[in-house]
């Protein structure tokens, strides 16, 4: 079974640009999580969707946002970037929503905002 | 004080030894406990999770939890150099998906 898949793997933008994050779950997984890891910060949650429903939502600012499809597909959107922006976006799936239900990652995407 | 809290190390071991990664966490209403490795720019990878009191052995992996003192533990016997990355523990809580991590600990195993 394929794993998670997160598009692009890297990418570069320069301050005040926009940026969108693709990321497609395990196979009939239908609960997709996105975190943000930085050095100092350490592996932080930025939101989880389930069923097209944002269930969770972190402390970030509103730049930060996402979307889930009916395929379970979710993307996330960061727009007027900052420089500490600047991280490895990390998407996880899960077979269903839930305090018990286990989370796996996919390879990220490093943004880099210059 | 941060919600999930490990030991920064690094840890070293020796080949063929047991390494032992602690976390404690502060949120009593924390209901599962995941033990995550991450290699040097790759992303997590999920080795154990643990729901109720007591220890759960996965081949070379045991995780043991004890929600009265807020304490998860992973052990791993017959260390490898394979095994030497960084270990994280995240808890979540209530209903929710959200994990919480700690910062991590690294572990080396040497020769």
């Amino acid at each position: 079974k394929a794993g998670v898949t997160q598009t692009p793997r890297y990418l570069i933008k320069t301050r005040g640009q926009q940026v969108t994050l693709s990321c497609s779950p395990i196979s009939g997984h239908r609960s997709v999580s996105w975190y943000q890891q930085t050095p100092g910060q350490g592996l932080q949650f930025l939101f989880e969707y389930f069923s097209e429903t944002q269930r969770n939502k972190g402390n970030f600012p509103g730049r930060f946002s996402g979307r889930q499809f009916s395929n379970s597909r979710s993307e996330m959107n960061v727009s007027t970037l900052e420089l500490g922006d600047s991280a490895l976006y990390l998407c996880a799936s899960s077979f269903l929503a839930g305090v018990s239900n286990e989370q796996f990652f996919g390879p990220g995407t490093r943004l880099t905002v210059l | 004080q941060k919600e999930v809290e490990q030991n920064s190390g690094p840890l070293s071991v020796p080949e063929g030894a047991i390494a032992s990664l602690n976390c404690t966490y502060s949120d009593r209403g924390s209901q599962s406990f995941f033990w995550y490795r991450q290699y040097s720019g790759k992303s997590p990878e999920l080795i154990m999770s643990i729901y109720s009191n007591g220890d759960k052995e996965d081949g070379r992996f045991t995780a043991q939890l004890n929600k009265a003192s807020q304490y998860v533990s992973l052990l791993i016997r017959d260390s490898q150099p394979s095994d030497s990355a960084t270990y994280l523990c995240a808890g979540a809580t209530g209903t929710a998906s959200k994990l919480t991590f700690g910062t991590g600990t690294r572990l080396q195993v040497t020769l």
